[in-house]
């Protein structure tokens, strides 16, 4: 079982490059996320979809850009990085109220 | 140049002794709850979840109290083992965003 694959596992970006972090689930889900996580936190919500056709900001959606114009993908796009942007990220997929994540991207900008 | 760093609560405990991590939330309309493991290098796993109809759960040793007076969750694992060791979040959610936690480190010691 696939569950949530997220790729790639690690980038380095200089400033001002752009790229997009991969998502797919195979699980059918309708709601998929992005969350990301600093050193020592929690996890915070960037954007979030509740079905194809659908995306909607969260609680730090600055920077960022995402797409879902099908089930299974949930690409989160970076346009210009920044080193704010530096973190881990985490997809995620639901189809009620239990989440499941992927392994997570590390991604440095420098 | 001198570097900060972010620090989690940190609860030590001895193998085979009783851990409580315990969680505050913010919102009072949340109506579901999570507790989360995270293992170094991993994404979040569910452990146990509890609704605002609840105030006790348990699963295999594992047990999660719930106190909606003062808004107050609390997890805890019986007989704690070395592979408990992780990061443990509790999470929110109400209309199906989840939020996070800042996360509490547990550290078990042979």
């Amino acid at each position: 079982n696939a569950g949530v694959t997220q790729t790639p596992k690690f980038r380095i970006l200089k400033i001002g490059q752009s790229m997009t972090l991969q998502c797919a689930q195979d699980m059918n889900h309708n709601y998929m996320y992005w969350y990301r996580q600093d050193p020592g936190m929690g996890l915070k919500l960037i954007y979030y979809s509740v079905g194809a056709g659908i995306t909607d900001k969260g609680e730090v959606p600055n920077g960022y850009n995402v797409s879902r114009s099908t089930t299974e993908d949930f690409p989160l796009r970076l346009e210009l990085a920044a080193p704010s942007q530096t973190s881990v990220y985490f997809c995620a997929s639901s189809s009620g109220n239990t989440i499941y994540f992927g392994e997570g991207s590390w991604l440095t900008v420098v | 140049g001198e570097s900060v760093g972010l620090h989690l609560p940190t609860l030590s405990v001895q193998e085979g002794d009783n851990s409580i991590i315990n969680c505050a939330y913010s919102n009072s309309a949340s109506d579901y709850f999570i507790w989360y493991k995270q293992e170094s290098g991993k994404g979040p796993q569910f452990i146990i979840d509890i609704r605002s109809n609840m105030d006790k759960r348990q699963g295999q040793r594992v047990t999660v109290l719930l106190n909606k007076t003062v808004k107050h969750l609390s997890l805890q694992i019986a007989a704690t083992q070395p592979g408990d060791s992780a990061v443990y979040f509790c999470a929110e959610t109400s209309q199906g965003n989840l939020i996070f936690g800042k996360g509490t480190k547990l550290s078990v010691k042979p």
